[in-house]
């Protein structure tokens, strides 16, 4: 099985600055590597499809980058709504969530 | 979009059947995943069917024999069948869409999640 790692697990952060996340993969993954935003109580949100494909209606502050085992995702300018848990997940062989990251004020 | 079922409360031992209804895209198209997210922690995917195709359907490890996934092409809903239930399978189960044929896959719709209680 592929094991998804992501750091780190939380971080706190402010209206305005910019957010790396990163996601670690146990073995080559290419591209096959999405993003997801979940706030509580609803269903995650795609945000970025195959490594760096801003998904339609998404914000362009959101970017993703890598390939391979190790991949990062990006909020430029970080806003009120951004406030959220963030996961990986990996679409190479079957499928695997990493374990999420939540950003907090 | 797509619709679940309502929420389930099941004594242990007990089965449940969980429904998710596709409309306003084509369902032959697709592929459909169905991901558990227990109380508080993290997304975890549990089984993939191809409704278009009868027994195209793939389970993580964990779940053989534990759930069974099965489509309905004539009313373009998938099922998910939980069974021998524990109170470990308390949880908020999610169906969610991937377009068929395309690579990398994509989960870019998900239904709003069926909310499982397994108790006493």
């Amino acid at each position: 099985d592929i094991q998804m790692t992501q750091s780190p697990s939380s971080l706190s952060a402010s209206v305005g600055d910019r957010v790396t996340i990163t996601c670690r993969a146990s073995q080559r993954i290419s591209r096959y590597l999405n993003w997801f935003q979940q706030k509580p109580g609803r269903a995650p949100k795609l945000l970025i499809y195959a490594a760096s494909s801003l998904h339609s209606g998404v914000p362009s502050r959101f970017s993703g980058s890598g390939s391979g085992t190790d991949f990062t995702l990006t909020i430029s300018s970080l806003q009120p709504e951004d406030f959220a848990t963030y996961f990986c997940q990996q679409s190479y062989i079957l499928n695997t969530f990493g374990p999420g990251t939540k950003v907090d004020v | 979009q797509l619709v679940q079922s309502g929420a389930e409360v099941r004594k242990p031992g007990a089965s449940v059947n969980i429904s998710c209804k596709a409309s306003g895209f084509t369902f032959s198209n697709s592929y459909l995943h169905w991901v558990r997210q227990a109380p508080g922690q993290g997304l975890e995917w549990m089984a993939i069917i191809n409704p278009s195709v009868f027994g195209a359907t793939t389970y993580a490890q964990k779940f053989q024999g534990k759930v069974a996934v099965t489509g309905d092409m004539s009313t373009s809903t998938v099922y998910l069948q939980l069974s021998s239930l524990r109170s470990e399978d308390s949880a908020v189960y999610y169906c969610a869409r991937v377009v068929a044929h395309v690579s990398p896959p994509y989960m870019d719709v998900w239904g709003e999640g069926t909310t499982v209680i397994v108790s006493s």
